[in-house]
């Protein structure tokens, strides 16, 4: 079954961190770029980050450019997103999605999403 | 960055009826838009690409439109699994960057 399941939310303090997973299965992991999306309640969705199949190019908005990092591990079919100094306005759903070719940036498989919530 | 504008907020309709949404860029995005689907408590769903190609599955209802600044999303005849929020996305200028959604409701 092709799919992407992310895992490693929950409530965080502000400046606090937390590491995200994204696992994947049915597909080739190491055939696609892979991007973080986000949505914060009742909100729209706001692009965060994007990697390349070897992880030699990576960006990121300027919203989260210096606090999260995006890696991952073809071996092991999962991507990451390390976040740090966490404040109230990163409360979001946290997608996970492929990007369609590395010339189309698209979002074709997404995963169900897991929620942070930075509180206090 | 890009901004996307998306028009209207919300479009009341019945089933059957065909509903037009509109996605204005910033500045021109050439063809470089895709529009998404959410449903509630879902993930979005793509179905279109670079303004005017169905992604693989979706129903010939859909439709896009648009090059440059304009853009629109036709759904020739709403069936009530229709009734959702779509969002625009550009990638023509990094960041990547969505519209804020249009509602598509029943009336």
């Amino acid at each position: 079954q092709v799919q992407l399941v992310e895992s490693g939310g929950g409530l965080v303090k502000p400046e606090g961190s937390l590491r995200l997973s994204c696992a994947a299965s049915g597909f080739i992991f190491s055939d696609y770029y892979m991007s973080w999306i986000r949505q914060a309640p009742g909100k729209g969705l706001e692009w965060l980050s994007f990697i390349s199949k070897s992880s030699s190019y990576t960006n990121y908005a300027d919203s989260v450019e210096g606090r999260f990092t995006i890696s991952r591990d073809n071996a092991k079919n999962s991507l990451y997103l390390q976040m740090s100094s966490l404040r109230a306005e990163d409360t979001a759903v946290y997608y996970c999605a492929t990007v369609i070719t590395p010339s189309k940036s698209y979002f074709d498989l997404w995963g169900r999403g897991t929620l942070v919530t930075v509180s206090s | 960055e890009t901004v996307l504008t998306q028009s209207p907020a919300t479009l009341s309709l019945s089933p059957g009826e065909r509903a037009t949404l509109s996605c204005r860029a910033s500045q021109s995005v050439s063809d470089y838009l895709a529009w998404y689907q959410q449903k509630p408590g879902q993930a979005p769903r793509l179905l279109i690409y670079d303004a005017s190609n169905r992604a693989t599955g979706i129903p010939a209802r859909f439709s896009g439109s648009g090059s440059g600044t304009d853009f629109t999303l036709t759904i020739s005849s709403l069936e009530p699994e229709d009734f959702a929020v779509y969002y625009c996305q550009q990638r023509a200028k990094w960041p990547l960057t969505f519209g804020p959604g249009t509602t598509v409701e029943i009336k």
